[in-house]
Parts: C-alpha cells; structure tokens; sequence
C-alpha cells in the first residue's frame, strides 16, 4: 500500500549547524503535507505545512521543500539548538471534507542536538 | 486555553479488564482523532470523528470502540484489554475540513501510556 517513510531513523548534528530531515511519500493524490515535532512525553506538535502546488515554505527557523517529481519531502532547520532535539514525524492527508483530516505518518526521524 | 486534554496519563490493566480514555478539546473543533503509537511504527489512526454524534473507523479500529456524544469529547473505549494493545494513545482534534485545506493541521494531547499485564 501507499505510505509514508523516512529516510533515517536518527540523525545527529552539532549545535550551530543545520539539519536536514528527509521523508519519501508514495501516494502521487496526496497534496497537503506536515511536519510534526515530538518531545519525549509530549503529544506531537505542529511545526510547518506545505500544499502540493509548492515547492518550497519558510517558517522560522524551518524550512520545507517539496519534490513532487521523486516524491520527496526535506525539512530545514536553520542553526540548530539543544531544543530541537526531538523526533521529528512527516505526515500526508488522505482525507477530504467527510472524513476529516486523515494524515498518515511516517516512522519518525530522531533528532539529536549535540552542544 | 488549554486545547486537547488527555485522562489519565497512565494506566496499567490486566488481560480482559475494560477502560474508557476520555479526550476533551476546548477550540470548538468539529474533527476528532485517536491515534496510538508504536516504536518504529508512527502514529496510526484507530477511529475519528467529523462531527457530534458520529464516529468512523480508522486504520487499525479493531478491539476499540468510541463515543462523540459531545462536540468537545472524545471517548475511547477498550472493552476486553489485550497485550497488543499496550501503547501510548494520542487524541487529537482539528477544525473543518473547508475547500482551500482550511483544518488539516492537527492539535494532539499529551498522550496515555497505557499497558495490558
């Protein structure tokens, strides 16, 4: 079946750097992606979203860029802190209007800030 | 505010004993979701609701049954407890889904850890 899936499973970079977190999505009827972040012990929360007819969405600190050609989504993250280590979830909406908004997840990177 | 609000935040069953998680939102949202997560497996959708009184399966709805008698509740049940059911569970909510996109980002709870001996 279709799905959504990550990459890699960990990543760790040095506080300062930039990180790139990537995630490969199947369904080409997609057209609404999103980043979550998750803390331990914490539900997941909304980092940034994207539409289908872009390319490219800047948010503070985050960027996302969307490949609709190799079906490929990155996540940036600009000068990377000791609070953004977390586990970071792409996620796709298969839903419509009568059945909410149904994302489907992927795996889940684990971002690991070195200080 | 407090948004999405998850009770209890953990609990620990034996096989067959039955519980309800409860799942309140105080944003008005007509959409709401229950979620469990597995290590390695992401999140995966159990039931949802698009509007009080109604309520759909999801991914894996199996074992689990829910209730939306109120707009700002969300009620998952667990008749008969298994093993496989051990996870953390997350409720979530969102606005109506509206032409443009409008009400797919989701707002999750905290989460309930919840293991079946």
């Amino acid at each position: 079946g279709e799905s959504v899936g990550l990459h890699l499973p960990t990543l760790s970079v040095q506080e300062g750097d930039n990180s790139i977190i990537n995630c490969a999505y199947s369904n080409s009827a997609s057209d609404y992606f999103i980043w979550y972040k998750q803390e331990s012990g914490k539900g997941p929360q909304f980092i940034i979203d994207i539409r289908s007819n872009m390319d490219k969405r800047q948010g503070q600190r985050v960027t996302v860029l969307l490949n609709k050609t190799v079906k490929h989504l990155s996540l940036q993250i600009a000068a990377t802190q000791p609070g953004d280590s977390a586990v970071y979830f792409c996620a796709e909406n298969m839903g419509g209007e009568t059945s909410g908004s149904r994302l489907t997840f992927g795996e889940g990177t684990q971002l690991t800030v070195n200080p | 505010n407090a948004g999405v609000t998850q009770t209890p935040k953990f609990r620990v069953l034996k096989t067959g004993q039955s519980m309800t998680l409860l799942c309140a939102q105080d944003m008005n949202h007509e959409y709401m979701y229950w979620y469990r997560q597995d290590p390695g497996m992401g999140l995966r959708l159990i039931h949802y609701s698009v509007g009080e009184g109604t309520t759909a399966k999801g991914e894996v709805p199996d074992g689990y049954n829910v209730s939306r008698l109120k707009k700002q509740n969300f009620l998952l049940g667990l008749e008969s407890a298994a093993p496989s059911q051990t996870s953390v569970y997350f409720c979530a909510s969102s606005y109506r889904l509206l032409r443009g996109g409008v009400g797919e980002k989701l707002f999750f709870g905290s989460g309930t850890q919840l293991s079946v001996l």
